[in-house]
């Protein structure tokens, strides 16, 4: 299937500082989904986009499909370390996962 | 109450082996997936199987076989086990392609 580019692939920060990932196609897609991966567990569905321009907060979390839907991106304000892990971005109907960014927090 | 649930967790085995990992989702989900997460993380769709349609991803060897009894059901069997072998395979279930994934907690393959 048709891939989606994830960057950046790692991210270190400092406890309280902001990380954003991006999930980046060559084509529209249809819908958009963002997972969770803690160490040692198994990804975590967090949220699916659908509409074009799209955005959606969890908590810290703010979810965004690009107008164009070829793009979306996960932002979290102010990390903490429960938010390290791996974030996936999984564009619907196309089976193939990103990459994953791995987030990593210093406390 | 586990919606996803794989067996085992660990499997340690020989070269050449032949094995199954079992996975049965209580959630009435109509289509159920098979991921190999290598150790840089990346999620390689092996399998998905949808009203009976067995989708394959074409870059998967023939030693690698989906078997599903019914519609809660997704085995992944595997042939004559090889070094390569060696990662942790997801279960996965959903409605639907275009709906979020459950994932199971994953096999630990390891082949020596």
């Amino acid at each position: 299937g048709q891939q989606v580019m994830q960057i950046p692939q790692y991210q270190h920060v400092q406890e309280g500082e902001d990380f954003t990932t991006y999930c980046n196609s060559s084509t529209t897609l249809s819908n958009i989904q963002w997972y969770k991966q803690r160490p040692g567990g198994h990804p975590v569905f967090l949220i699916q986009l659908v509409k074009s321009g799209e955005v959606k907060k969890q908590k810290r979390l703010t979810f965004q499909f690009g107008e164009a839907k070829k793009n979306s991106s996960l932002h979290i304000t102010a990390t903490q370390t429960t938010d390290v892990g791996t974030y996936f971005c999984n564009p619907g109907s196309r089976l193939t996962f990103g990459e994953g960014t791995q987030l990593t927090v210093n406390p | 109450d586990t919606a996803v649930s794989q067996t085992p967790k660990y499997l340690v085995t020989q070269m050449g082996n032949d094995k199954s990992i079992k996975c049965e989702q209580n959630l009435g989900h109509d289509t159920m997936y098979w991921y190999k997460q290598d150790s840089k993380k990346f999620l390689k769709i092996m399998f998905s199987y949808n009203n009976k349609e067995l989708i394959i991803n074409e870059t998967v060897p023939n030693r690698f076989s989906p078997k599903s009894p019914d519609k809660a059901h997704l085995n992944l069997h595997i042939n004559s086990l090889e070094l390569g072998d060696s990662a942790v395979y997801f279960c996965a279930s959903s409605q639907g392609y275009d709906y979020g994934y459950t994932f199971g907690s994953g096999t630990r393959l390891t082949v020596v």
